[in-house]
């Protein structure tokens, strides 16, 4: 049972370069969740989705793109990353009906903008 | 404006004992609520929940509380063990009884409980 996974764990990159962040997950849930930590601030919602071409925006969107083609998968990309979007990426998934609220978070991804 | 808020960065309890995590918010329309626990260099993990009907939740050693009027919430975990180590966030929803799909959950900033032996 994979669950969900993020890849890369870990990220090093430049200022105004683009960069993907990978969130795949196997149970078929029908909605995913990208959330940022930050010191101070807790996790905050970047984008969601509902479904597969369904996106909607978060807390904090600015300077994020989202894409979700197929169900399992989720990917976040830092069109022009800047030094503010270094931080820590989880991705998380929840399944629909009553249960919704309920999300599983991958181990997430550590992102420096340098 | 932080719409769930944890006051104790860090709470040090004694292994065997009860350990109280408190939480509050503000939204008056939040209508579910969540624990997570989060070791160092992986994902939060579910702990339990507790929806806005209810005032009480337990699961084993783990009891959620809920006093709406109040707007407060806390987890209580007894016995306390060196594995309940962890920095624990509280988060809210608003969209358990008002319909729609899920939309993201509201975060506190977490509590860093500490179980000595």
């Amino acid at each position: 049972d994979a669950g969900i996974t993020q890849s890369p764990r870990y990220k090093i990159t430049e200022t105004g370069r683009q960069v993907t962040l990978m969130c795949h997950q196997t149970w078929s849930h029908s909605y995913m969740f990208w959330y940022r930590q930050d010191l101070g601030h807790g996790l905050r919602l970047i984008y969601y989705s509902a479904a597969a071409d369904i996106t909607d925006k978060g807390e904090v969107p600015d300077g994020y793109v989202v894409s979700r083609s197929k169900t399992e998968n989720f990917p976040l990309t830092l069109e022009s990353a800047t030094r503010s979007q270094t931080s820590v990426y989880f991705c998380a998934s929840s399944r629909a009906g009553v249960s919704k609220n309920i999300q599983y978070f991958g181990a997430g991804t550590r992102l420096s903008v340098l | 404006d932080q719409q769930v808020k944890q006051n104790s960065p860090s709470l040090s309890v004694q292994e065997g004992r009860i350990s109280i995590l408190n939480c509050d918010y503000t939204n008056s329309m939040f209508d579910y609520f969540l624990w997570y626990k989060k070791y160092p260099a992986e994902g939060p993990t579910f702990l339990i929940s507790i929806s806005s009907i209810k005032d009480k939740n337990e699961d084993g050693r783990f009891t959620v509380f809920l006093n709406k009027s109040a707007k407060h919430l806390s987890l209580h975990i007894v016995p306390s063990q060196p594995g309940d180590s962890a920095v624990y966030f509280c988060a809210a929803s608003t969209r358990m009884y008002s319909g729609g799909g899920a939309d993201g959950l509201t975060f506190g900033k977490g509590t860093h409980l500490i179980i000595q032996p």
